[in-house]
């Protein structure tokens, strides 16, 4: 039973154009959305988080959304670099857990 | 600082065999996870220890999995008598609170590889 979907596994983008990555989730518990970005052969790094309580954090180049109706959340890079390639991995949780539920990921390539 | 290190970063073993993996969290995290990665797949958790609390193992897959943490220092992951459906990346974390959604700082992993 995945809890958080993402349902492409790959997206590719021009550079200086816009990412838009998706992220969809099951559980009404959770109340914190995180995303983290992993190059390969090294673990996640944390990107950025939302709380249910707001639907809307920004950092940088990097917006993360939050519908809590429609129980989507998306990504935002603009403008996207050759760096951010990678695999972006949503995430979620609750207050009253000690864990992390992961989606499968999604491989963005952006082009130069 | 030094980050979350794991070793060793590859280990391949025959079926059947015993595997620990050891993940040393970054100095004055008192939370760690372990998590594991199949191919293809989202990050899966299976276990959590937190200070001197008893551990969280909802996410163990079987009793052939155990892990141990000594005080708030190294982990240790052990597998028994491994199967090859254990072939995984497994991730190692570690944070400042105590609350798993606050962000967790990941190691490189260990790849395993059961033949």
């Amino acid at each position: 039973d995945q809890q958080v979907k993402q349902n492409s596994p790959s997206l590719s983008v021009q550079e200086g154009r816009i990412s838009i990555l998706n992220c969809d989730y099951t559980n009404s518990m959770f109340d914190y959305f995180l995303w983290y970005k992993k190059y390969p052969a090294e673990g996640p790094t944390f990107l950025i988080s939302i709380s249910s309580i707001k639907d809307k954090n920004e950092d940088g180049r990097f917006t993360v959304f939050l519908n809590k109706s429609a129980k989507h959340l998306s990504l935002h890079i603009v403008p996207s670099q050759p760096g951010d390639s990678a695999v972006y991995f949503c995430a979620a949780s609750s207050s009253r857990w000690n864990k992390l539920v992961f989606g499968a990921g999604t491989i963005l390539r952006v082009k130069s | 600082g030094a980050g979350v290190s794991q070793s060793p970063s590859n280990k391949v073993t025959e079926k059947g065999k015993d595997v620990e993996l050891r993940c040393d969290p970054i100095s004055g995290h008192t939370a760690l996870y372990w998590y594991r990665q199949r191919l293809g797949q989202g990050l899966e958790f299976l276990i959590y220890f937190q200070g001197n609390s008893a551990p969280d193992k909802s996410g163990l897959p079987s009793d052939r999995f155990s892990a141990e943490r000594t005080g708030e220092s190294v982990s240790t992951l052990t597998i028994q008598r491994t199967q090859q459906e254990d072939s995984a990346v497994y991730l190692c974390a570690s944070s400042l609170t105590d609350r798993g959604n606050y962000e967790q700082y990941f190691g490189p992993g260990t790849r395993l590889t059961v033949t």
